[in-house]
């Protein structure tokens, strides 16, 4: 089975500061592994994924996450982060035969101006 | 593109009341999903369909049933509300059963039991 662990449940940072959300995971096989945003009153959308290769990934937006299998974590992080970054973060986790992922509490960003 | 559209965006039910969510998405996706957030617990899946006809629960199926009406909908029912089912729902999607775990968001409904 496969679980995701978000360290953080609430991460406040002034504006243009940077970020970092983390995020660990554990499963024997291998795996794929998202980072979704979810803006006020509204639905998920995917921020970013691992599915293969280049274990950094990056956003449109100024995100990246790195895939580091050693230390099973998927980290999230920005260099400089605006007010309209505030959300709730979610780490997922899919693969070794279940499709459906499984997702973290969430972590919620907070930047103050 | 609507993508995935659940109705109603928000509800307030008795105790004991019966109720039934809609969701619908035009993306041609095999596989539709019911999830439930509630503070601090993130999201935990209710029930899913992982193609048209089949159905299967999740981690906290008890006191709700869904339906695979077609390939596009997707509906979950309560039968008899409790005051534990206040929760926001959301609705997903995603291409194939084989898919890589990518899925795609309603807006999600509000729910309140009194």
């Amino acid at each position: 089975a496969q679980s995701v662990t978000q360290l953080d449940s609430q991460v406040p940072v002034f504006e243009e500061a940077p970020v970092e959300l983390r995020c660990n995971y554990s499963s024997s096989v291998s795996v794929y592994l998202f980072w979704y945003v979810q803006y006020p009153n509204q639905g998920l959308q995917l921020l970013l994924k691992y599915l293969s290769g280049s274990t950094l990934v990056e956003s449109i937006n100024g995100f990246e996450a790195e895939f580091n299998k050693s230390q099973t974590s998927f980290h999230l992080r920005k260099p400089s982060v605006h007010i309209s970054d505030t959300a709730e973060y979610f780490c997922a986790v899919s693969g070794g035969g279940s499709y459906i992922p499984t997702f973290g509490r969430g972590t919620s960003l907070i930047v103050h101006p | 593109n609507a993508g995935v559209t659940q109705t109603p965006k928000f509800q307030v039910l008795k105790t004991g009341q019966s109720m039934t969510l809609q969701c619908a998405q035009d993306m041609n996706h095999n596989s539709m999903y019911w999830y439930r957030q509630d503070p601090g617990m993130g999201l935990r899946l209710i029930y899913y369909s992982a193609s048209e006809g089949t159905t299967d629960k999740g981690e906290v199926p008890n006191g709700y049933n869904v339906s695979r009406l077609n390939k596009r909908e997707f509906s979950l029912r309560l039968e008899s509300a409790a005051p534990s089912q206040t929760s926001v729902y959301f609705c997903a999607s995603s291409e194939t059963a084989e898919n890589t775990g990518e899925l795609f968001f309603g807006e999600g409904s509000r729910l309140t039991v009194l």
